[in-house]
């Protein structure tokens, strides 16, 4: 089975915090996605990493930046988290077709900025 | 791009009753679709998926079939349990390449 896994699940951050969320895969995926999740909004792509050092900007990238140094690994970094980044972050991963393959997710992690 | 729209919640029902999740989809040729559930503290898992028109996508007593017609991708299942009160997603790979499009989630509450 896939596993997708998120270095935390319940994190607590002070305003201007540098915030870095990790994300794991084991099933050799070359894409990985960062979402965010608000209640009445859905899910919103932030960043999406289509293979070693190569990403791209989704659909909320602002005051976000990420890091894919190895395959498995995708991290998404907060430079400095404000109260609007409170939020639930999803990671996921794909294999790469072009047309849209199942995403596999991790199980959340849930981000409170005071 | 590719996009879905899905019915507003929540949908409360009493166990054994019969669901529909409405999802509709507007996309350039006959994109895949999927079914993703969220249940509650966790993210979201594959329900089921459809590959090209008329497909009918099934898992766990769920059932959705793609409808070019009507441009649908209803989800349903005929007896609700407890254990499927959830958040249910449409998606649909979007503009290009392998990222998706999901719908806003259908929240399912089932009562005992």
């Amino acid at each position: 089975d896939v596993k997708v896994t998120q270095s935390s699940r319940y994190l607590v951050k002070r305003t201007g915090e540098k915030v870095f969320l990790e994300c794991v895969q084991d099933m050799d995926h070359e894409n990985m996605f960062w979402y965010r999740q608000d209640p009445g909004l859905g899910l919103r792509l932030i960043y999406f990493s289509y293979d070693v050092k190569m990403k791209e900007k989704g659909d909320i990238p602002e005051g976000y930046s990420v890091s894919r140094e190895k395959k498995e690994r995708f991290s998404l970094i907060l430079e400095s988290a404000s109260t609007n980044q409170t939020s639930m972050y999803l990671c996921a991963s794909s294999f790469a077709s072009g047309s849209g393959e199942t995403q596999y997710f991790g199980p959340g992690t849930r981000l409170l900025v005071l | 791009g590719n996009s879905v729209t899905q019915m507003e919640g929540p949908v409360t029902l009493s166990e054994e009753a019969f669901l529909t999740i409405n999802c509709t989809y507007t996309a350039t040729g006959y994109p895949s679709l999927f079914w993703y559930v969220q249940y509650p503290g966790e993210g979201l898992q594959l329900l089921l998926k459809a590959t090209k028109a008329d497909d009918k996508g099934s898992n766990k007593g769920f059932e959705a079939t793609y409808r070019k017609e009507t441009t649908s991708f209803h989800l349903e299942k005929g007896s609700v349990q407890v254990s499927d009160s959830a958040v249910y997603f449409c998606a649909t790979p979007g503009s290009s390449g392998d990222k998706l499009t999901f719908g806003t989630g259908t929240r399912l509450a089932v009562r005992p």
